[in-house]
């Protein structure tokens, strides 16, 4: 069935430094893949987003590539912050009636000051 | 901030009863989707609403049901609650039939079954 798998569940980094953040999906038939920054006790906040047609996006700090061969998906973040610091997810969907999100299980980033 | 609110923010509830959770949507959007999040977990798709139809559903048992009203707000229900049905209920607010369009989530309801 659908699945993502998202890598790793835990990412401590010093302030300035870069982090990753990796996913893979199952279904090849997936086209959009959001990125989503959740905040304890808040909702999930969609940060960056790629389609299926791009290889990679980028705003600001903050960057998504897409491998579909591999079917494999990343965020970057360059010069981290201490207000980085949250539970990122990723999503697929596939073009269908329903777009229903597919969710990795989370990684915890930690910025250290 | 997204438009999308849910009611209410906390709920306490015991083995066996029923919950109704509300979703009012962000203007403009006609698909409200329902997900579950357990803790440390990301969000598990339960279903979708299309303009006050059922248009997609997760892996969840039929207990789980919803509706969509014409102004497109939503509700979930649970019946005969469990304890693992103890999450956080996001609900995510969209305008559908244009493609994965992004979704707006509001804040959640955190339900506590004991």
């Amino acid at each position: 069935g659908e699945n993502v798998e998202q890598h790793p569940s835990t990412l401590s980094v010093q302030e300035g430094d870069s982090a990753v953040i990796k996913c893979t999906y199952s279904d090849s038939a997936s086209n959009y893949f959001p990125w989503y920054k959740q905040e304890l006790g808040k909702r999930p906040q969609l940060i960056i987003d790629i389609r299926s047609n791009v290889g990679e996006k980028k705003d600001q700090r903050i960057a998504v590539t897409l491998n579909k061969t591999a079917k494999h998906f990343s965020l970057h973040i360059t010069e981290t912050q201490p207000e980085d610091s949250a539970v990122y997810f990723c999503a697929a969907t596939r073009p269908s009636g329903t777009y229903k999100y597919i969710f990795g299980t989370g990684t915890r980033l930690k910025v250290l000051a | 901030e997204t438009g999308v609110t849910q009611s209410p923010t906390h709920l306490i509830k015991t083995r066996g009863q029923q919950v109704t959770l509300r979703c009012s949507s962000q203007s403009g959007h006609n698909t409200v989707s329902w997900y579950q999040q357990a803790l440390g977990q990301g969000p598990q798709f339960i279903f979708q609403y299309y303009r006050e139809e059922e248009n997609g559903r997760g892996n969840f048992p039929p207990r789980f049901s919803g509706l969509q009203f014409p102004n497109y707000s939503s509700e979930l229900n649970v019946n005969a609650l469990e304890l693992d049905d103890s999450a956080l209920y996001l609900c995510a607010s969209s305008l559908g039939g244009v493609g994965p369009a992004d979704r707006f989530f509001g804040p959640g309801t955190r339900l506590t079954v004991l």
